[in-house]
């Protein structure tokens, strides 16, 4: 089965760095992406890991360790605009379809 | 590039009646395209894969019968929800995917039965 964690909610400050974590169990790994979905809309792509290491693009980076199952999404200089949904997404092995966690609801407070 | 668009938006319509959502990819070829639904404050949950020209593969609890998944072109994927009722109030959201590359995700279909 699949197994993917996440912190439902998180609140930082405008300004501030703030860390979203996933922890993942799945049959087979074939890469993690991380997702912003704003209240009503579809997901957007944010970052993609399929090695070990930090993906850095912009204010976003992402990490990932798949020995330890881990990632976490990282946000800096929060903007009020970055309030949204976080969501991790695994896929599997031999796949391409993808298993999502519940998501982080994060809201940035001023 | 890589957009991804869905019709209608917005449906309502009455319980017993039936619902198309169509998916299509405006600039690359979707060898593959997913149907997801969620729920209000819950993440996304696959429904169905749909690769172009054979029959959909259905999650666990997915009934085939009641929504039912055409995929005629590299760049147009159709979900139909039969007999809608109440209980499939929903955001369906489809994504597609060129290969193995990254999924990009329609605007959503938001239904409502009454």
């Amino acid at each position: 089965g699949q197994n993917i964690d996440q912190p439902t909610e998180m609140t930082a400050t405008e300004g501030a760095i703030v860390q979203i974590n996933c922890t993942y169990q799945t049959s087979g790994f074939n890469g993690l992406f991380w997702y912003q979905q704003h209240a009503g809309e579809a997901p957007t792509f944010l970052s993609y890991n399929v090695l070990d290491g930090l993906e850095e693009k912009g204010r976003f980076s992402s990490f990932l360790s798949r020995s330890k199952g881990y990632s976490y999404l990282l946000l800096k200089e929060l903007q009020m605009k970055d309030s949204a949904s976080y969501l991790c997404a695994v896929r599997p092995t031999g796949a391409n379809n993808l298993f999502f966690g519940t998501g982080t609801r994060l809201t940035v407070i001023p | 590039g890589a957009v991804v668009s869905q019709h209608p938006s917005w449906v309502i319509c009455k319980s017993g009646t039936s619902v198309k959502i169509e998916c299509r990819s405006l600039d690359f070829q979707a060898t593959t395209m997913f149907w997801y639904r969620q729920f209000p404050k819950q993440s996304l949950m696959l429904m169905a894969t749909s690769n172009e020209g054979s029959k959909a593969t259905y999650e666990q609890g997915v009934e085939k019968d009641k929504f039912l998944i055409n995929h005629a072109s590299l760049t147009l994927s159709t979900l139909t929800v039969t007999s809608a009722h109440p209980e499939d109030s929903s955001f369906y959201i489809c994504s597609a995917t060129e290969g193995q590359e990254t999924q990009y995700f329609g605007p959503g279909t938001r239904l409502l039965v009454l």
